[in-house]
Order: structure tokens, then sequence, then C-alpha cells
């Protein structure tokens, strides 16, 4: 299976800043990435899909970037929505596997 | 427009067999490129993909888990039913169903889900 590592496990930053969450996988994935928020007591929602591709309706402070084993997510200009919890989560292998989430908390 | 509702008991005993049913509607489950999968996520953990059924009644099961599981689907209800025999605490989770379809270059991504169910095992 293909193991997926986010880091940090979790965040602390102030509404406007530019935060960056990283993802690593066990073997290359090219670019068979996806992004998903989720807000506590809600399901993940679709962000970001092969690894750069905004999902409709997605605010533009949010990009994806990454090839191989190797990915970023990065939330420019925070908004208070934005706290929450986010996973990568590879489509490469069927048997899909996700990161183990990186919280991002109000400082 | 797209929904899926999961359903079954919130509570069921260590040992017991555990059986989901996720109703969708706006979608068919037999269009092709069509997909739904199982995901579930213990109380302050993470997501953990289960199983999967596939619009031309392919099956995928997680690798640590297909021994538990079986997956099924009835088009004319709109229902693909997951169950998970020999229950244990450790199974305590939200259950979510979702929809999956291939976007860019057969990139699979999961962009409908339901509301989840949260199943307790306990005796």
């Amino acid at each position: 299976d293909f193991q997926m590592t986010q880091s940090p496990s979790s965040l602390s930053a102030s509404v406007g800043d530019r935060v960056t969450i990283t993802c690593r996988t066990s073997q290359s994935i090219s670019t068979y990435l996806n992004w998903y928020q989720q807000t506590p007591g809600k399901a993940p929602k679709l962000l970001i899909y092969a690894t750069s591709n905004l999902q409709s309706g997605v605010p533009s402070r949010f990009s994806g970037s990454g090839s191989g084993t190797e990915f970023t997510l990065t939330i420019s200009g925070l908004q208070p929505e934005d706290f929450a919890t986010y996973y990568c989560q590879q489509s490469y292998s069927t048997l899909i596997t996700f990161g183990q989430g990186t919280r991002l908390e109000i400082k | 427009q797209v929904t899926l509702r999961e359903s079954g008991p919130a509570l069921v005993k260590p040992t017991q067999t555990l059986t989901l049913t996720c109703t969708v509607s706006g979608f068919s489950l037999d269009t092709s490129g069509i997909y739904v999968s199982w995901i579930r996520q213990p109380p302050g953990k993470a997501l953990e993909w289960l199983a999967r059924y596939d619009w031309d009644d392919d099956k995928f099961f997680s690798t640590s888990l297909k021994t538990r599981l079986t997956i099924s689907k009835d088009t004319s209800k709109n229902q693909v039913v997951l169950t998970m025999t020999n229950m244990d605490p450790v199974d305590t989770a939200t259950y979510y169903c979702a929809r999956m379809r291939a976007v860019v270059a057969g990139n699979i991504v999961l962009d409908y889900w339901g509301q989840g169910i949260l199943v307790t095992v306990s005796s």
C-alpha cells in the first residue's frame, strides 16, 4: 500500500498568513494527489485534485503543487473559515490512501 | 443534486456484524466512471478508506480489512451496502460513503460525501 505522510501534524497561524502543508508518499504517484478540507463534525470536502487543480467553488487562495513523491498545499491569505484539518489522498493506486491530516489552528 | 446518505445501527456489540447502507440520489450507480467508496474516521483520528464498488461491478477492499468486508449494490434502490464482520471497539468510528469519479487523466476523486454515521462498538 502507498503510505502518505503529512507535515506538520498541526500548525498555528493567524488570519492573513500564508501556510504550506506537505504530503510525502512512499512511492511515486505522478500527480495523482488530491487535497480535502474537513471542519469539525462535517464530512471532508474536495479542495484540489490532480495536484494543482482547484475544485469548482474553491477560492483561489488555495493552491497545490508537486509531483512524484512530494506535494504541497498552500493557502495564501488565511481566512477564518480556513481553520480546519487538511488531508492529502493518493489515487494512483486503486486502493486509495489518506495522509494522517494536518490540523490548522488559529494562533 | 447529488446526495448520499448513510444509514445503519448507531450501536453494535463486539463480534457482531455491521451492515451499513448508502442511499444515493442525483446520479446512477450504473453510470460509466462512477464509483462509491466507504471511508471511516475514528473519533479524533484520520480518514481510512475501506472499500469501493464500481459502476461495472468491480469491487476493491482495504488490504488490512478485506477479510472482514463485503460490499454490494442494489441499483433499483440506488444503494450500496457495506458489511463488516467481527466488530471490535477499535472499529468505533464515523462511517462515510462517498461518490468517486475520474477527473483529469484518470485521477479519481471523492467529490460528494454523505454526512456520515457514528457507529459505536460496545457491549
